[in-house]
């Protein structure tokens, strides 16, 4: 069975400093990679999403995520944070083309980012 | 549009007790998913509805966990009876076509079984 691996479970920041939070999943074949972010009292609403072509995939808010296939991970990427970036970050997968859409997720990550 | 959304957003029952939980899914997403969160672990998946028909039940931890999706519209998730590890964070979300697009999340039920 897939699983998804986020090694970081709290992260505090200032502000204006870069982010990088770390995703391994373990399965042999192709997969959908996503990140979702959840706001404090909001929807866990999607970041970014890769399913085929450019490794480095480009979301919402400034962030990016990159697909290293050989090291199974998606780790995702913001070059300066901002106190609105405090948030949980969950990475998910799911496998194409097999009729079962689930989402596989990691544990989360709850960023703070001090202002 | 209206988004994802759940009701009641919070829920708190003894053990042994029935919780009805309900998704109204975004108008015209023909799929249909539950997941839930345990405090302090991830976002697992319950099932998978494709308009009314149960596609993906894999999720489903016993017998005591009953859904439905009447007329493919919104859905229904009941607990009965209510143990104390099914507490947690109930989450439904759903997508247009293939899931391999977005799933639309709602705020999600926090259900507490005292």
């Amino acid at each position: 069975a897939q699983s998804v691996s986020q090694h970081n479970h709290h992260v505090i920041l200032s502000e204006a400093a870069s982010l990088e939070l770390g995703c391994n999943y373990s399965y042999g074949g192709t997969v959908n990679l996503f990140w979702y972010v959840q706001y404090p009292g909001q929807h866990l609403q999607l970041l970014l999403k890769y399913f085929s072509g450019d490794p480095l995939v480009k979301g919402i808010k400034g962030f990016e995520a990159e697909f290293i296939k050989s090291k199974f991970s998606f780790n995702l990427r913001k070059p300066s944070v901002q106190w609105s970036d405090t948030a949980e970050y969950f990475c998910a997968v799911n496998i194409p083309n097999t009729g079962f859409q689930k989402l596989v997720f990691g544990t989360g990550t709850r960023l703070l980012v001090s202002p | 549009e209206a988004g994802v959304t759940q009701f009641p957003s919070h829920s708190v029952i003894e053990k042994g007790q029935t919780v009805t939980l309900r998704c109204d899914p975004i108008s015209g997403h023909d799929n249909l998913y539950w997941y839930r969160r345990v405090m302090g672990k991830e976002i697992k998946f319950l099932l998978h509805f494709v308009k009314e028909s149960k596609q993906d039940e894999s999720g489903m931890p016993n017998n005591r966990f009953l859904a439905e999706r009447t007329g493919g519209t919104y859905s229904t998730l009941k607990v009965q009876p209510a143990e104390l590890e099914d507490s947690g964070v109930y989450f439904c979300a759903s997508s247009q076509d293939r899931g391999y697009n977005e799933q639309f999340f709602g705020p999600g039920t926090r259900l507490t079984v005292l």
